[in-house]
């Protein structure tokens, strides 16, 4: 029963570069959610989708970045031209349908992207 | 302008004691707090969690206490064990945001001495 799996574990792209980072959540779970997480700072909410939806983008840089999660395949964090500013852990989390556990998140262990 | 707030970056404790984490919080309208552990190189995993209608919430070692009028929660383990040695953060939902959209602390390092 696998958990929410994120790759790659690791990604170093250089200035300019694009860098797409790869989510599937957890079986029977139908709800993604972004989170990047800075040095010394704690997780921060980028966005939240459900198949073929965005649901909420509030917390998504305006530029560069986009999301998706398609109907069939893994969700996608693409972050085009990459600066060094973007160097951080991101972080995929899911949730199951319903609103009992719906802020109940379960992570995956994170993609660590270095930008040089 | 952090609205969820973990004032001690660290904390130590000796094994079989209480281990006592705080987090304080400016917006009223979070309704529900929640409690995630996290190791090194792994994702953070969820602990504990108490909706603003209770004031305790217990499970095992680990007891989350709320105090609305202070807007302060706290997490006691207890006793508290080598394996507890994480960081902890506390997390916030409500005020508006959609499901999911949690604000984090920016978390307490918790180590336990054997």
């Amino acid at each position: 029963n696998a958990g929410v799996m994120q790759n790659p574990r690791h990604l170093v792209r250089r200035r300019g570069q694009e860098a797409r980072l790869r989510c599937s959540p957890m079986k029977g779970h139908s709800h993604v959610y972004w989170y990047r997480q800075l040095p010394e700072e704690g997780l921060k909410f980028m966005v939240y989708l459900q198949k073929e939806n965005i649901i909420d983008e509030s917390g998504m840089p305006k530029e560069r970045f986009s999301a998706e999660f398609p109907k069939e395949g893994p969700s996608i964090l693409r972050i085009q031209q990459v600066v060094r500013g973007d160097s951080a852990a991101y972080f995929c989390a899911s949730s199951p349908p319903g609103t009992e556990w719906a802020n109940v998140l379960t992570f995956g262990a994170g993609s660590r992207l270095t930008v040089l | 302008d952090q609205q969820v707030k973990q004032n001690s970056p660290s904390l130590s404790v000796q094994e079989g004691r209480i281990s006592i984490l705080n987090c304080d919080y400016t917006n009223s309208m979070f309704d529900y707090f929640l409690w995630y552990k996290k190791y090194p190189a792994e994702g953070p995993t969820f602990l504990i969690s108490i909706s603003s209608i209770k004031d305790k919430n217990e499970d095992g070692r680990f007891t989350v206490f709320l105090n609305k009028s202070a807007k302060h929660l706290s997490l006691h383990i207890v006793p508290s064990q080598p394996g507890d040695s994480a960081v902890y953060f506390c997390a916030a939902s409500g005020a508006g945001g959609s499901q999911g959209n949690l604000i984090f602390g920016k978390g307490t390092k918790l180590s336990v001495k054997p």
